[in-house]
């Protein structure tokens, strides 16, 4: 059964960049046309998708975020990686990564996520 | 860039009906679906494509969407249903969610 699983620093300065991976195990993360996503919730707050990219390496950003974000994969490792430069204090979440099916027309949306990644800036 | 709006909070006394609203511009237009999350767990697709169910959601819950507004209901809602609620939609290669709804079961 396909499982996804954050990892990363728990704690960044200020203006450092925050990297995390996520791992995908039980299934290959370039053989089947799926959306790879990140989408991050600050304490307390709602939910906030980050960016996506499609298996074939197409990548799509948050417009708000968009000039700070870089998501990329290593497809030997199963992994995608999300990198997210000149952090502040709100940029402290929950990091998740999910899947998207990739059912076309619109029709998108993360039907697995993995467990969440709390993420303290701060000096 | 397009928007959700969610009520903050719905409450609902156990065995009867909760409804939660997501609109949107031409949200009819789109495909809607909705995420269940309780306190400290990852977010739980709950519907997909407006209306369908993955398997394992119970019945009880079902959705629409239509004009500007998209509807989750939780027919004969159990205290194990309290939770935060999202909607999510897809717009111009961006996915959107919805502000969240805190769903109380009285």
């Amino acid at each position: 059964q396909l499982q996804l699983q954050e990892s990363g620093p728990g704690l960044v300065k200020p203006s450092e960049t925050l990297s995390l991976t996520c791992t995908v195990s039980g299934g290959s993360i370039s053989s089947s046309s799926y959306y790879w996503g990140w989408i991050r919730q600050p304490p307390g707050k709602g939910l906030q998708w980050i960016g996506s990219m499609y298996y074939t390496g197409t990548t799509y950003y948050n417009p708000s975020l968009k000039s700070r974000v870089t998501i990329s994969v290593d497809a030997s490792k199963s992994q995608f990686s999300l990198k997210l430069s000149s952090v502040t204090a709100a940029d402290t979440a929950v990091y998740y990564c999910a899947r998207d099916p990739a059912n076309g027309h619109g029709n998108n949306y993360f039907d697995l996520w993995g467990r969440g990644a709390l993420v303290t800036v701060s000096s | 860039s397009y928007e959700l709006t969610q009520p903050p909070s719905v409450s609902v006394s156990p065995g009867q009906t909760a409804s939660i609203t997501c609109s949107g511009d031409k949200l009819g237009d789109k495909y809607v679906c909705w995420y269940q999350q309780k306190p400290g767990q990852s977010p739980m697709l709950v519907i997909y494509q407006d209306t369908r169910r993955p398997s394992g959601i119970p019945e009880r819950f079902s959705g629409s969407n239509s004009g500007k507004t998209a509807t989750l209901t939780i027919s004969g809602t159990q205290a194990m249903d309290e939770a935060d609620y999202y909607c999510q939609a897809w717009d111009s290669s961006t996915w959107v969610f919805g502000g969240g709804t805190k769903l109380t079961v009285l």
